[in-house]
C-alpha cells in the first residue's frame, strides 16, 4: 500500500524556522508536492520535487531525498499568516494515485 | 482566487438521495481532479478528467461518478448517500495531465448528509 506519514503540530515564533518533514511509502513515485490550507481554505500549491535535491521559492524550501523516501518542507522568516496545515502529496501506482499526508499543523506564535 | 468556481458551497441533503457537484475549471486548463476531505480520511484524491477522458482514479467509491464535459467544465455525481459521505468537496484544475503541474483548487463544495 501507500503511505505518507507528517508530524501532527508544530509551533514556532514569528521570524523563525521551521522544518516540516514527510516520509512515504509508495508503490511507483512521481515526485513530491507541498500544499498549504488555511482553516476553511482550499489548499493552494507550493512546491513540487521530482528529483533529489532543495528547490527553493522565496521564504519557502522544499527538500527530497528518493533513496530515504523523505522529503522536508523549510519555511524562513515565519510569518503569522503562515499559520495553517501543510500537506506533502506524492502521485503513485505509475501515475494512478495522488495520496496525500495526514497533514502537520503550524501554529505562528508572536 | 485560483479561478476554479465550484457550485453549490453548501448542499445539505437526506441519505439515500443523489446530488450532483459542479466545477468550472480555469480558463485554458484540461485536466480536472475531485478530492474529498473529511476530519477522519484527511484529503482523499477520487479521479481526474484530462480534456474529456478520464486520466486517473483513485478512492473514488462505486456510488461516485465523474464526468467532464466539452466545454471541460466537470460534475461529480453522488448517490445512495450515506451519513459518511459528508465532507468538504475539492476541486483542483491544471494545465496539462501530470504530476508536474501545479493544481489550483476551487473553494470547495460543503456537503452534510442527514
Amino acid at each position: 500500500g501507500q503511505s505518507l506519514e507528517q508530524p501532527s503540530e508544530v509551533t514556532a515564533v514569528e521570524g523563525a524556522i521551521v522544518q516540516i518533514n514527510c516520509t512515504y511509502q509508495t508503490s511507483g513515485f512521481y515526485g513530491l508536492s507541498w500544499y498549504q490550507q488555511h482553516d476553511g481554505g482550499a489548499p493552494t500549491f507550493l512546491s513540487y520535487n521530482a528529483l533529489d535535491g532543495l528547490e527553493e521559492t522565496g521564504r519557502f524550501s522544499s527538500f527530497l531525498s528518493r533513496s530515504d523516501s523523505y522529503g522536508y518542507l523549510l519555511l524562513q522568516e515565519l510569518q503569522m499568516k503562515d499559520s495553517a496545515s501543510y500537506f506533502c502529496a506524492v502521485r503513485d501506482n505509475y501515475g494512478q494515485n495522488f495520496v496525500f499526508g495526514p497533514g502537520t499543523r503550524l501554529s505562528v506564535l508572536p | 482566487d485560483s479561478g476554479v468556481t465550484q457550485t453549490p458551497k453548501h448542499l445539505i441533503t437526506a441519505t439515500g438521495q443523489r446530488v450532483t457537484l459542479r466545477c468550472s475549471p480555469r480558463s485554458g486548463d484540461l485536466s480536472v481532479y475531485w478530492y474529498q476531505q473529511s476530519l477522519d480520511q484527511g484529503l482523499q484524491f477520487l479521479i481526474q478528467y484530462y480534456n474529456g477522458e478520464e486520466r486517473a482514479k483513485g478512492n473514488i467509491l462505486e456510488r461516485f461518478s465523474a464526468q467532464q464535459f466539452p466545454d471541460l467544465h466537470s460534475e461529480l455525481n453522488l448517490s445512495s448517500l450515506e451519513l459518511g459521505d459528508s465532507a468538504l468537496y475539492f476541486c483542483a484544475s491544471s494545465t496539462g495531465p501530470t504530476s508536474t503541474d501545479t493544481q489550483y483548487f476551487g473553494p470547495g463544495t460543503r456537503l452534510t448528509v442527514l
